[in-house]
């Protein structure tokens, strides 16, 4: 049981090159999440996908897309990338909530990251 | 010179000992709250939750304490192992919300 999957690991880019994240689960959660995560910060929601065949913006979307390709797999594009976009992005998924011990379940499950430079 | 930003708040304990990591939250409206430890070169890892009509919630050596008065998160992690080194994230949400919004995290190094 694999649970999150990113590829690649680690990439480097030039500014202006594109590129794509891709991202699979094998959970059968329904939501799937990118986001990125920069020194001495938080994780920032970039995109969320709640179900297959939706998706929506999180609070820094300029500069990606996002495909929901099947339920499994959400994928991450940076177009034309900028040294802006240097960071260390994580997939998540999260399943249908239900409760357990008395509280109400929405964990997400993160993948090992994608550690991005751009050039 | 640097930003503020780039540099974790650090609380160091000595092994053995309890340890108590704190989180600000800054919605009224959150009724979920998740804490996350992220390891080196690893993403981040649930380790206990707690809603919001509770004031505690007792795990394996983890207890996360909530007070909704002055939006404060807590969690305490007892007799603490040099395995619990990590940056530990708190996280809030809304319960049927989708958007998670994480603190910036501690880093929690523990001392032979």
């Amino acid at each position: 049981n694999a649970g999150v999957t990113q590829t690649p690991k680690f990439q480097v880019l030039k500014t202006g090159q594109s590129m794509t994240l891709q991202c699979a689960q094998d959970m059968n959660h329904n939501s799937m999440y990118w986001y990125r995560q920069d020194p001495g910060m938080g994780l920032r929601l970039i995109y969320y996908s709640a179900s297959e065949g939706t998706t929506d913006k999180g609070e820094v979307p300029n500069g990606y897309n996002v495909s929901r390709l099947n339920k499994r797999e959400f994928s991450l594009r940076l177009e034309s990338a900028a040294p802006s976009q240097t960071s260390v992005y994580f997939c998540a998924s999260s399943g249908r909530r239900g409760v357990m011990g008395g509280v109400a379940k929405n964990i997400q499950y993160f993948g090992a990251g994608t550690r991005l430079s751009v050039l | 010179g640097e930003s503020v930003g780039l540099h974790l708040p650090t609380l160091s304990v000595q092994e053995g000992d309890n340890s108590i990591i704190n989180c600000a939250y800054s919605n009224s409206a959150s009724d979920y709250f998740i804490w996350y430890k992220q390891e080196s070169g690893k993403g981040p890892q649930f380790i206990i939750d707690i809603r919001s009509n509770m004031d505690k919630r007792q795990g394996q050596r983890v207890t996360v304490l909530l007070n909704k008065t002055v939006k404060h998160l807590s969690l305490q992690i007892a007799a603490t192992q040099p395995g619990d080194s990590a940056v530990y994230f708190c996280a809030e949400t809304e319960i049927d919300g989708q958007n998670f919004v994480f603190g910036p995290g501690t880093r929690l190094s523990v001392l032979p």
